[in-house]
């Protein structure tokens, strides 16, 4: 399964844009890029996914690289709520979906 | 909007009994996941399934077991609670392709002292 690396945590402040890494360096050609971010004491919830080209919709944008061993997730003006732990997951084909450590994002006001 | 629900949300229950974690979806999916995650920790899948009669174990061993009858039910079961099980279980939904977006419900907080 093609790995992702996120850092452990993040701090912004509030009505800031938010940048949110992620590295897959041994992605391969037919994984698509996944974001999911889990809030407080709910289950994960879908933000956005993306193959090769950048992508935007109401929640956020998905910035990936031009050689796709990385991507950005982008907040364009962070609230309180958008406190949570963001997940960047691989998925292809007929893959199961599972979850790493994820990066907790922390929301100064 | 997700059509995903899970029951009970909330369940304490004592030590030996057994338990029944429901899951429905009405969204016509043909995976669906279980997960179990401690308070600050990570999401481990438990169990997936591809579809009817189909089962699979996840990545983190579990004593519970689940069952597949009908597309839109998978719900999981402990036949004997241990305060070892004490933990957040998780389910969710999804199409099956990788260009589809997977939904999860609120989730089971399950207690057994």
């Amino acid at each position: 399964d093609a790995k992702t690396t996120q850092p452990n945590s993040m701090e912004s402040n509030e009505e800031e844009p938010v940048h949110l890494p992620c590295n897959h360096s041994t992605i391969s050609g037919t994984d698509y890029i996944h974001w999911y971010r889990q809030l407080p004491s709910q289950g994960p919830e879908y933000v956005i996914h993306g193959l090769t080209s950048n992508v935007n919709n109401r929640m956020a944008s998905l910035a990936i690289a031009e050689d796709r061993k990385s991507s950005t997730l982008i907040l364009h003006r962070a609230t309180l709520r958008d406190a949570a732990v963001y997940y960047c997951i691989l998925i292809q084909g007929n893959e199961k979906l599972t979850f790493g450590t994820g990066t907790r994002l922390t929301i100064i006001p | 909007e997700a059509d995903i629900y899970q029951t009970p949300r909330y369940l304490v229950i004592g030590t030996g009994k057994k338990i029944t974690l429901e899951c429905s979806q009405t969204m016509g999916h043909d995976k669906m996941y279980w997960y179990q995650q401690d308070p600050g920790m990570e999401l481990h899948l438990i169990h997936y399934s591809y579809g009817v009669n189909s089962t699979e174990k996840g990545d983190l061993s579990s004593e519970s077991t689940v069952s597949r009858i009908r597309t839109e039910h998978f719900p999981l079961t402990l036949e004997s609670a241990r305060p070892s099980h004490t933990s957040q279980y998780l389910c969710a939904s999804t199409q099956g392709t990788a260009n589809t977006e997977a939904f999860f419900g609120q989730g089971t907080r399950l207690t057994v002292v």
